[in-house]
């Protein structure tokens, strides 16, 4: 069955930290990958996606994530988080084409200032 | 800016009444549009594929009949939850693609329903 996964539920961290968020994925086929967040009271915005090519996406607002295949898995990263990142992120797969995602259950992440 | 809205942001009906969400491309159009639900502390759920012109195609375990989808233009479609009920109650979040070199697709706001 087709599936994402993100381990962290929840995620606090401290200014200037670093952080990685955990995604993997079950989908046969090609897949596109993307992450999206949602700060409070505001609508999805994509942060990053892959398609094809390098394997480390670089995104808005400091962000990237490394596909790597052979784990299936799509990790987010940010050098040095800010208390503006605080937010719920989701990693999101689709099939080549279709538009359709499926969405993991999504990380909440709270930095504090 | 927002370039797919939904209206109402937020609603409040009594159980048995009908509620109509409207989801719009504001400055493309969007010959498919996708519906969404996100339940408290959960993934967004792929509910149905509304596609202008033609019937919507609905996700495995969605009624629709419950859940009725009309694309009326190409920058309009409708999510009416009939006959509401309590388990109704959810955020229910549309989408739009918009087309180009590589796929970009647009979330609205969401709309928040509570059946009472």
């Amino acid at each position: 069955a087709q599936s994402v996964s993100q381990h962290n539920h929840h995620v606090i961290l401290s200014e200037a930290a670093s952080l990685e968020l955990g995604c993997n994925y079950s989908y046969g086929g090609t897949v596109n990958l993307f992450w999206y967040v949602q700060y409070p009271g505001q609508h999805l915005q994509l942060l990053l996606k892959y398609f094809s090519g390098d394997p480390l996406v670089k995104g808005i607002k400091g962000f990237e994530a490394e596909f790597i295949k052979s784990k299936f898995s799509f990790n987010l990263r940010k050098p040095s988080v800010q208390w503006s990142d605080t937010a719920e992120y989701f990693c999101a797969v689709g099939s080549s084409g279709t538009y359709k995602y499926i969405f993991g259950t999504g990380t909440r992440l709270k930095v504090l200032a | 800016g927002a370039v797919v809205s939904q209206h109402p942001s937020r609603v409040i009906c009594k159980s048995g009444t009908s509620v109509k969400i409207e989801c719009r491309s504001l400055d493309f159009q969007a010959t498919t549009m996708f519906w969404y639900r996100q339940f408290p502390k959960q993934s967004l759920m792929l509910m149905a594929t509304s596609n202008e012109g033609s019937k919507a195609t609905y996700e495995q375990g969605v009624e629709k009949d419950k859940f009725l989808i009309n694309h009326a233009s190409l920058t309009l479609s409708t999510l009416t939850v009939t006959s509401a009920h309590p388990e109704d109650s959810s955020f229910y979040i549309c989408s739009a693609p918009r087309q180009g070199p590589q796929e970009t697709q647009y979330f609205g706001p969401g709309t928040r329903l509570l059946v009472l």
